[in-house]
């Protein structure tokens, strides 16, 4: 049973377009909602944070929006670049705070055409 | 530079062999951990440790094995019992509280021919 859903599987997104990318949790318990960049043969790398005391937060182009009575979260690429395609993952971890254990979504391919 | 390497970038076996991936880390992070991803499941977690000389299983831990003799490795090893093992391997660290991220190793491309 996946913890956290992530959808779509794959987006095509235009030179200068929104990209956008969803997941939903139904642990009620998870309170960080990370999401991070993939790209091919490299390690994911962290691109932003959320808890869930806000509904939204932005880094620079990135934006993350979370709807926590939804139990919903989603990340805004804004003025999407070629040099942003890559693979997005989302994740969500819960307490015990003794180690930081992630439940990862199964990733979107995301690809930016110039 | 603090990071995490791992070793070999790629890595042939035969079936019946077991294999070791190594992981190495120099952010004196207590808590590491393995991940396989495969594609369109995203990263699921083999296993996990937050301090050395314990560690716990992950998901799916069925068919690996770890050990944690020193805080800056974590090696992995893919046995013949593990059925399907052709997979991206990753292995990550983080502080060992919530909250904190985890940083990722470049990965090790496991292929059993």
């Amino acid at each position: 049973q996946q913890q956290v859903k992530q959808s779509p599987q794959s987006l095509i997104v235009q030179k200068g377009g929104i990209s956008i990318i969803n997941c939903a949790y139904e642990n009620t318990a998870f309170d960080y909602f990370p999401w991070y960049q993939q790209f091919p043969g490299k390690g994911p790398a962290l691109l932003i944070a959320i808890r869930p005391d806000v509904s939204e937060k932005k880094e620079g182009r990135f934006t993350i929006s979370f709807n926590k009575s939804a139990k919903q979260f989603s990340l805004h690429i804004m003025d999407s670049q070629p040099g942003d395609s890559a693979t997005y993952f989302c994740a969500a971890s819960r307490p015990p705070y003794n180690f930081n254990k992630f439940y990862f979504g199964s990733g979107t391919k995301l690809n930016v055409k110039p | 530079d603090g990071g995490i390497t791992q070793s070999p970038k790629y890595l042939f076996r035969k079936e019946g062999q077991n294999v070791t991936l190594s992981c190495e880390q120099n952010l004196n992070h207590d808590a590491m951990y393995w991940y396989r991803q495969d594609p369109g499941q995203g990263l699921r977690l083999i296993y996990y440790s937050q301090i050395v000389n314990d560690f716990q299983k992950g998901d799916i831990a069925e068919g690996y094995s770890v050990s944690r003799e020193k805080k800056e490795s974590f090696p992995l090893t893919v046995t013949s019992a593990q059925k399907n093992p052709t997979a991206f391997y990753l292995c990550a660290s983080s502080m060992a509280s919530t909250y904190n991220e985890q940083f990722f190793g470049p990965g090790t491309r496991l292929t059993v021919l």
